[in-house]
């Protein structure tokens, strides 16, 4: 749904930390899901998707978790560099019907890298 | 691989001009786009889906009228804002997905930034 007026949520960490973002989708029927990053006016890049019968991806220093019992979706991003300093997105995919790949998008999540 | 170009990536004009966005796919045919309209720090807000050969799924509360989109070739689709007004002041991106595939991501342009005057 729409997030107007309301502020994204925030993460800091250090450099070299592992981050974590979370998301949670209400969607029961939806089957795939992707994180995205998206750094200043520009569009959102892909990082990591995940189908519904799966509950764990690995990427490049990322992974993505999906526990379909609570709804709910994590990205994890090992040893955070500055350059991860974005803001994230999850976003589901529901299954069937007449959406051919339309996406839902979560709120979002700032993250900030300090060195 | 999966490029997707947006152009232009900024227009300022008057209020009451009407605008064109090309959103192109440069490496696969896309017989799906998607048009994405987005505030500061929120999120991505669907406008419509542009389906090559056919008229567009707006989704509730976009102008069909407001907001044109055309899709004529696999490989380009145009959204065009008529008499653009302040309020329509945005950041409008496009996405493609690629024909034939099932479960796969979307594929985002860098966006336009929209400023009306």
């Amino acid at each position: 749904g729409e997030s107007v007026g309301l502020h994204l949520p925030t993460l800091s960490v250090q450099e070299g930390d592992n981050s974590i973002i979370n998301c949670a989708y209400s969607n029961s029927a939806s089957d795939y899901f992707i994180w995205y990053k998206q750094e200043s006016g520009k569009g959102p890049q892909f990082i990591i998707d995940i189908r519904s019968n799966m509950d764990k991806r690995q990427g490049q220093r990322v992974t993505v978790l999906l526990n379909k019992t609570v709804k709910h979706l994590s990205l994890q991003i090992a040893a955070t560099q500055p350059g991860d300093s974005a803001v994230y997105f999850c976003a589901e995919n529901r299954a069937g019907g007449t959406s051919y790949g339309k996406l839902t998008f979560g709120q979002g999540t700032i993250l900030t890298v300090h060195p | 691989g999966a490029v997707v170009s947006q152009h232009p990536s900024r227009v300022i004009c008057k209020s009451g001009t009407s605008v064109k966005i090309e959103c192109r796919s440069l490496d696969f045919q896309a017989t799906t786009m998607f048009w994405y309209r987005q505030f500061p720090k929120q999120s991505l807000m669907l406008m419509a889906t542009s389906n090559e050969g056919s008229k567009a799924t707006y989704e509730q509360g976009v102008e069909k009228d407001k907001f044109l989109i055309n899709h004529a070739s696999l490989t380009l689709s145009t959204l065009t804002v008529t008499s653009a007004h302040p309020e329509d002041s945005s950041f409008y991106i496009c996405s493609a997905i690629i024909a034939g595939i099932p479960n796969q991501p979307q594929h985002f342009g860098d966006g336009t930034r929209l400023s009306i005057l």
